[in-house]
């Protein structure tokens, strides 16, 4: 039972567009959202949160959007640099919780 | 600095055989985690443990074995049971707590020939 989803394995965006990464969820008991990136043959690294009493956490150039009545929530790259091209995971988890769920993940490229 | 160390970053091993991936941090996080990453599956749960001396099955347990005897070391060992042990290895640590987030090693590939 896949509770965190990443529909999309991979997009392709150019330099200084946006990138816009989705995440869907069907464990409603899930109160807290994360978003990793991870480059090849390294460990992910912390990108930006969001809890579910807020619907959006922005840090510099990312954006993270949370939709509860959905159960969907997105990442916004503005803009997208070559840097940028990482694989992104969406986790999430209970705030009881003592574990996170992860996605699949999903291939970032931004062109130059 | 604080981390967490995983070592080696690559491993062979020829089928049949055990082999214990090491996992140390020095961040002072109660809980540790193990995780498998395999193409197109994201991040499967192996093992964790959120106090030394006790730990939990996650999702994929079957086939490795975990010991947690200081609150700074989570080995793993792959035992010749797992069915498809070639895979990327990732450790975590945290607070207590998952929503805190974790922090993650870089990682060890090991390959069974």
């Amino acid at each position: 039972d896949q509770q965190v989803k990443q529909n999309s394995p991979s997009l392709s965006v150019q330099e200084g567009r946006i990138s816009i990464l989705n995440c869907d969820y069907t464990n409603s008991m899930f109160d807290y959202f994360l978003w990793y990136k991870k480059y090849p043959a390294e460990g992910p690294t912390f990108l930006i949160s969001i809890s579910s009493i807020k619907d959006k956490n922005e840090d510099g150039r990312f954006t993270v959007f949370l939709n509860k009545s959905a159960k969907h929530l997105s990442l916004h790259i503005v803009p997208s640099q070559p840097g940028d091209s990482a694989v992104y995971f969406c986790a999430a988890s209970r705030t009881s919780g003592s574990r996170l769920t992860f996605g699949e993940g999903t291939q970032l490229t931004v062109n130059p | 600095d604080g981390g967490i160390t995983q070592s080696p970053k690559y491993l062979f091993r020829k089928e049949g055989q055990n082999v214990t991936l090491s996992c140390e941090q020095n961040l002072n996080h109660d809980a540790m985690y193990w995780y498998r990453q395999d193409p197109g599956q994201g991040l499967r749960l192996i093992y964790y443990s959120q106090i030394v001396n006790d730990f939990q099955k996650g999702d994929i347990a079957e086939g490795y074995s975990v010991s947690r005897e200081k609150k700074e070391s989570f080995p793993l060992t792959v035992t010749s049971a797992q069915k498809n042990p070639t895979a990327f290895y990732l450790c975590a640590s945290s607070r207590q707590g998952a929503h805190y987030g974790y922090t993650f090693g870089s990682g060890t590939r090991l390959t069974v020939v």
